[in-house]
């Protein structure tokens, strides 16, 4: 069974830059999230979807990052523009219920 | 905030058992417990989960009190490869929200 899929790995930007982030969720399942982690801190919700509705985005700061996930499949998320302090690991996770499996993660450096 | 509480760091022998405590004790009585760890530059990845009774699979066991209010998860044989950071993590209630502390810094020592 194929993971989850995320593109870029890495992504360097100067700020002010508009950046994209894209996932492929493991196939048929229904929720995906998309967490920050800042070095040395766990990972932060940023949002959730069930389907193709949010169910959570109230950690996400609405004024720069936006997040769609079309047709329940794929997700991306993008940030315009980006600061100095979104430099960060952007992971992707899908589960069916419960249990989340992560991507490999888009390592972002904001110069 | 993280509903669960962990040390910051361990240190275990390769080859000893690896017994990672954690602290949940405000979990709801329909709340699972899930542990997941994170290898340098991957994503987390799901180790064991359970609700009440002990869960054991090929990775890890994890040991849950009978009042629930904390867990230990234990890696039995401990190798390099098991050097990682450690969350555990419980289901926000009503939701399928996880949030994530700070975990445990396991180091596995030759």
């Amino acid at each position: 069974e194929a993971g989850v899929a995320q593109s870029p790995r890495y992504k360097i930007i100067e700020k002010r830059q508009s950046v994209a982030f894209w996932c492929n969720p493991i196939s048929g399942h229904a929720t995906l999230y998309w967490y920050q982690q800042i070095l040395g801190q766990g990972p932060k919700l940023l949002i959730q979807f069930q389907n193709n509705g949010v169910v959570d985005d109230s950690q996400l700061p609405k004024d720069r990052f936006s997040a769609e996930r079309l047709k329940g499949v794929d997700s991306t998320l993008k940030i315009q523009p980006a600061k100095l302090e979104d430099s960060a690991v952007y992971l992707c996770a899908s589960s069916p219920l419960g249990t989340q499996y992560f991507g490999p993660g888009t390592r972002l450096l904001v110069l | 905030d993280a509903k669960t509480t962990q040390p910051p760091s361990m240190d275990c022998a390769e080859g000893r058992a690896a017994n990672l405590p954690c602290n949940h004790s405000t979990i709801s009585g329909n709340e699972y417990v899930y542990w997941y760890r994170q290898i340098h530059s991957q994503g987390p990845q799901y180790i064991i989960h359970g609700l009440k009774n002990n869960e054991t699979n090929e990775m890890a066991s994890l040991i849950i009190t009978e009042d629930r209010k904390s867990s230990t998860l234990i890696l039995p044989h401990a190798t390099l490869r098991d050097t990682a950071v450690y969350y555990c993590i419980v289901r926000v209630k009503g939701t399928y929200k996880y949030i994530f502390g700070t975990g445990t810094r396991l180091k596995v020592l030759a």
